[in-house]
């Protein structure tokens, strides 16, 4: 089954630039989405198809995907993009598949 | 605005079924496919189950094939997941969320979730 990797915790400094990479056998030829979910939240959908941000989301998020990597940067990183994120794809068996997660500190 | 309200949750011994339910209000219910998505305590997300628009498509992660059964029923604007043989290990909040496309989009719009824990 189709796998995707990311790093279990990261941390940015405020006002510094966050890269969340997301890895995945050529996931480049696939449509990532993000979600972000903070604690005791619901998941809200941050990036999809690579790069498009839904609307409603600060335009410091921005997504790229190429190669085997998908990247969710935060520009600007604030306190309150402190979360879990989450890459998200559709395996070529039409099952959905998410990253296992990253927890973004901001300090 | 999109509003998705998750009912059904609770305690329920391994071996038995639950029935989910989802009830969704501020958009086209019969345009979007639908998921199931769960989320396991302290651990990540775990896709469950899509339907697709008209319900002509279903498709399962390989951890539930054969004993989740994902529904709909458009005259209600509901979708329903039906959990049977349930283990410890389906312990979970579980979510609803809506497709951005008939079927294999993003998932734009999450409920707030409903916990199922498999306990004897």
């Amino acid at each position: 089954s189709y796998e995707l990797t990311q790093p279990p915790s990261m941390s940015v400094s405020p006002g510094q630039t966050a890269s969340i990479p997301c890895s995945g056998d050529k996931l480049g030829d696939k449509n990532v989405c993000w979600y972000q979910q903070k604690p005791g939240q619901s998941p809200v959908l941050v990036i999809y198809e690579d790069s498009q941000r839904p609307s409603g989301i600060p335009e410091r998020f921005s997504g790229s995907n190429s190669g085997n990597t998908a990247t969710l940067t935060i520009f600007g990183t604030q306190a309150v993009d402190e979360a879990d994120y989450y890459c998200q794809a559709w395996d070529s068996a039409t099952s959905g598949v998410f990253g296992g997660g990253t927890k973004l500190t901001v300090l | 605005q999109v509003h998705l309200v998750e009912s059904g949750g609770g305690v329920v011994q391994p071996g038995r079924f639950l029935r989910l339910s989802c009830a969704a209000s501020g958009f086209t219910f019969t345009d979007c496919a639908m998921h199931w998505v769960r989320q396991a305590p302290g651990k990540g997300l775990e896709w469950v189950a899509i339907i697709s628009f008209d319900g002509s498509a279903t498709y399962y992660a390989d951890s539930v094939k054969g004993r989740f059964t994902i529904s709909r029923d458009d005259s209600k604007n509901t979708l329903y997941l039906l959990l049977d043989s349930l283990r410890a290990d389906d312990t979970a909040v579980y979510y609803c969320a809506k497709d951005s496309h008939p079927i294999f989009g993003a998932l734009d719009y999450w409920g707030r979730g409903t916990l199922v824990t498999v306990s004897s």
